[in-house]
């Protein structure tokens, strides 16, 4: 049973370069979320999907950064140009969304470490 | 705003030393309280949610217990391969309630 895969795991790249980090959630989930994680701020949501739709993007920090969800089994996150305050892990997280319904948990992929020298 | 405040940072103990973590937390309407592990160069694990106060959930030596302001993550009898970050977050009801707010993490070290 897979669960959520990230890709690439580690990402090394210089400053003014585009990144784009790839994300494949569990079969028959319908959200998407991706989190950075730096010591400094922790855990952080940047943006979420609901059935393919962007739902929440306020912690998306500036216009450099993009996410798409294409269809229901991929989604990236686009970084043009990349800084070096960026670099930090990049989670992908999805969960099986029923509306009205108790929270729904999300699983956590293995993160992306990016590097932006 | 809804805020996730976990203490203490760092928890060293002995193998066998029984302790709790704390979460305190502040927002508009629980959906729901999550803890979640974290190994080193891993990706969060999911271990628990809570949805009302008084409610209380257990897996092997970890036991996690909610109030109206705080959860708290007792473990019993630890062992080494309990050491991790353990991560409290929250969800809460109204726009975007599947947004997960995260609290910084306790650190737990078990030595043997």
């Amino acid at each position: 049973d897979a669960g959520v895969i990230q890709s690439p795991r580690h990402e090394v790249t210089e400053m003014g370069q585009e990144v784009t980090l790839r994300c494949k959630p569990i079969s028959g989930h319908n959200s998407l979320f991706w989190y950075r994680q730096t010591m400094m701020r922790g855990l952080e949501l940047l943006i979420y999907f609901n059935n393919n739709v962007p739902i929440d993007d306020s912690g998306m920090p500036e216009d450099r950064f993009s996410a798409k969800m294409p269809n229901a089994s991929f989604s990236t996150l686009k970084i043009q140009p990349s800084e070096p305050r960026d670099s930090a892990v990049y989670f992908c997280a999805s969960s099986l969304e029923m509306s009205g319904s108790r929270a729904d948990t999300q699983y956590f992929g293995p993160g992306t470490r990016l590097t932006v020298l | 705003e809804d805020q996730v405040t976990q203490s203490p940072e760092a928890l060293r103990l002995q193998e066998g030393e029984s302790s709790s973590l704390n979460c305190s937390y502040t927002v508009s309407g629980l959906r729901g309280l999550f803890w979640y592990r974290q190994d080193p160069g891993k990706g969060p694990e999911f271990l628990f949610t809570l949805y009302s106060a008084g409610e209380e959930k257990e897996k092997e030596r970890l036991k996690a217990t909610l109030t109206k302001k705080e959860s708290f993550l007792h473990i019993t009898a630890p062992k080494p391969e309990d050491s991790a970050t353990y991560l409290c977050a929250v969800q809460a009801w109204g726009q975007g309630a599947q947004k997960l707010v995260f609290g910084q993490g306790t650190r737990l070290t078990i030595n043997p």
